[in-house]
């Protein structure tokens, strides 16, 4: 079965420093792989997607960064936070463009 | 432009109820998918269900249903005889069909209905 990995859960980092989170794959090949971001109010915003290693594409022009090194994993970055990039960060993928997408835990990021 | 509406921001009821989610959505597309997903308290979203636009049949699945209506672009998803474990915030969700290469897979998603069952 497929699983999905996100970490660190959580993080405190301070205004200007550097962010780095990563998700993983387990249990297939090639997938599509997602990065959202849940602000306070709930609304879901997708931020990057990929259908394939080194194919990044942004939805939304912001400070962060995605890259995919390998099939299944994503990183999402940033050089310099800022307090608006407070948030809920959750990974997702799925088997095809048209499927169901499946996320992970999260990881629950506060700029201070 | 794509749109999905939950129009119920909380829902309060007491256990054993039955309670109805609703969702609009708005697309000029003639193929797309719906969604509905459960967002628990710790945080990660469960999928419920998919359904293309092709297929208006209504679903069941134990306690859950959900009514798919294209005529008033309706989604709604109801929970009979509701559980503590119930509790959650729930998302509709849609997505364009494929269009070749650049299909994405992205989810429009609605802002979401608290639910809260109560004891």
């Amino acid at each position: 079965s497929q699983t999905i990995h996100q970490w660190p859960a959580t993080l405190v980092q301070p205004v200007g420093s550097p962010l780095s989170l990563e998700c993983t794959v387990e249990g297939t090949s090639n997938p599509n792989l997602y990065w959202y971001r849940q602000a306070a109010g709930r609304g879901l915003q997708l931020l990057f997607y990929s259908v394939g290693i080194g194919q990044i594409s942004s939805e939304v022009p912001q400070n962060l960064s995605a890259s995919r090194p390998q099939d299944r994993q994503f990183i999402l970055s940033s050089k310099k936070l800022l307090l608006s990039d407070s948030g809920f960060y959750l990974c997702a993928w799925s088997e095809d463009s048209m499927y169901e997408q499946y996320f992970g835990p999260g990881t629950r990021l506060t700029v201070t | 432009a794509q749109k999905v509406t939950q129009a119920q921001t909380e829902i309060s009821v007491v256990e054993k109820e039955d309670v109805t989610l609703d969702c609009v959505y708005e697309t000029r597309d003639t193929t797309y998918y719906l969604f509905w997903y459960k967002q628990p308290p710790s945080g990660e979203l469960v999928f419920l269900i998919r359904r293309n636009s092709f297929d208006e049949q209504n679903e069941i699945s134990g306690r859950y249903s959900w009514n798919f209506q294209k005529s008033t672009s309706s989604f709604n998803f109801t929970i009979t005889a509701s559980q503590v474990v119930d509790s959650a915030v729930y998302f509709c969700a849609l997505s364009e069909a494929s269009r070749g290469s650049s299909n994405t897979g992205k989810l429009i998603f609605g802002q979401g209905t608290t639910l809260q069952v109560k004891p």
